[in-house]
This record gives structure tokens, sequence and C-alpha cells, in this order.
């Protein structure tokens, strides 16, 4: 079936490199959602776009990270000057308008930054 | 103030048992959803159940139903026969606000069930 896929499905840098993740939103999906999940937590909030534009950034931890949709349906997360602290699974999710609004997420990105 | 509280980080069941797993809430938002999630060892997060605050009706998917108590701000998920399958993490969320306004989601941080053969 045609879900949220990710990629890449896994991804190690080294401290102080950039990388970008990359969601290919289910088709038709207005709004998209990145998270963070920690080990052993629940995923985090970074980013929501409804459509080109960021609707809700509040999520994202500091200026090193930024997200964009240039054309409203693949979405890129950019993390700039990487920590090992970034280190994680990053989820993204996308949802329709309608009577739910459920989020449908896609099988993460695992960052680890050496 | 946490958004979502899940206060069992585990679980244990016997298979072919029903388990009730607990979730409780904190919002000040008249309209808001709730949802459950499943996530295996592989990571994904697969949707179980959905609840709107004003549903009368408890939802119910399967063997999936969500007690709904909305006095007590909680909305525990109930699974009922459990299977060895269903041995995963499981999410409670929320959705704030009306539909369309802005939907961010907040998680708790998961109760760890293991179905016992």
């Amino acid at each position: 079936g045609a879900g949220v896929s990710q990629t890449p499905s896994n991804k190690v840098t080294e401290k102080g490199k950039y990388v970008e993740l990359r969601c290919d939103p289910i088709s038709g999906h207005t709004a998209l959602y990145w998270y963070r999940q920690s080990l052993g937590q629940g995923p985090e909030f970074l980013i929501y776009f409804q459509g080109t534009g960021a609707a809700d950034d509040s999520g994202l931890p500091n200026d090193r990270f930024f997200a964009v949709r240039p054309e409203g349906s693949v979405s890129t997360l950019k993390i700039q000057r990487t920590e090992r602290g970034d280190s994680a699974v990053y989820l993204c999710a996308s949802s329709s308008r309608g009577a739910k609004e459920t989020q449908y997420f896609g099988p993460g990105t695992r960052l680890l930054v050496l | 103030a946490q958004k979502i509280t899940q206060t069992q980080p585990g679980m244990f069941v016997q298979e072919k048992e029903a388990v009730t797993l607990d979730c409780t809430y904190d919002t000040s938002d008249q309209s808001y959803g709730l949802f459950w999630y499943k996530q295996p060892s592989s990571g994904e997060m697969i949707f179980l159940i959905y609840q709107g605050s004003y549903d009368e009706q408890n939802a119910t998917e399967g063997r999936y139903s969500l007690n709904f108590q909305k006095a007590r701000k909680s909305a525990n998920l109930v699974i009922s026969a459990s299977q060895l399958g269903d041995s995963a993490m499981y999410f409670c969320a929320m959705r704030e606000g009306r539909l369309g306004t802005g939907n961010q989601f907040y998680f708790g941080t998961g109760t760890s069930l293991t179905v016992i053969p």
C-alpha cells in the first residue's frame, strides 16, 4: 500500500555534520508532521505543515533544525552541526482533513551521531 | 503538567485474557481527540482507535475498545482476547482543539505490553 515512507531508514553521521531526512506522505494528505522519539520515550512533536507552510514549528529544539515542504508533498527535515544528543528516531506522519484527522506514521529514520 | 500520563511502564497478560492500559489526559479545551497507537519492535506506529471528545459512545475497533470517562479525563484502552502479536509498546495520544485548527499531538511515555503464552 502507499503509506508514509521515510528515507534513509538509518543514518550514521559524525558530530558537526549536516543531515537531511526525507518524508513522503500518503498521497492527498495535506498535513505532515515530524516527531523525534528518544529511546524509551513517546514521540515528541517537532513541526507541522499544512500544505507548503509550516503551521506550527514550536517543537523544533533550536535553530539547527529546519524543515521544508516546498510543493506540499515531500518534506525534508534538515539538521545542521549535528550533536550526539540529536541521536533518535525521527518519525514522520501525515493526515487528511476529516472527521478524525488521524495521523499515519512512517517507519522512521534512526539517526546516530557519533 | 503532562498532557498525557501513562502510569504503567510495563504490563503482562495471559494469552486470550483481556487487559486494560491506562491513560489520563490534561486539557482545558472542550474539543479534542484521543488516540491509541501500537509500536511493535519494528518501530512503526500503528493507529488503533480514536475517540472524539463529543462522542457519546465508547469507541470500538475489533478487539480494541476505548473506555472514555470524560469527567475523570481518562481514556483507557481495553484489548480483549490478547494474542501473542499484541506484545508491543502502546502509546496514548491527544489532539487538542477543534479539527483543522492546528493539530499538535501529545504522546504519553507508553506502556510495554507482554502477552504470555
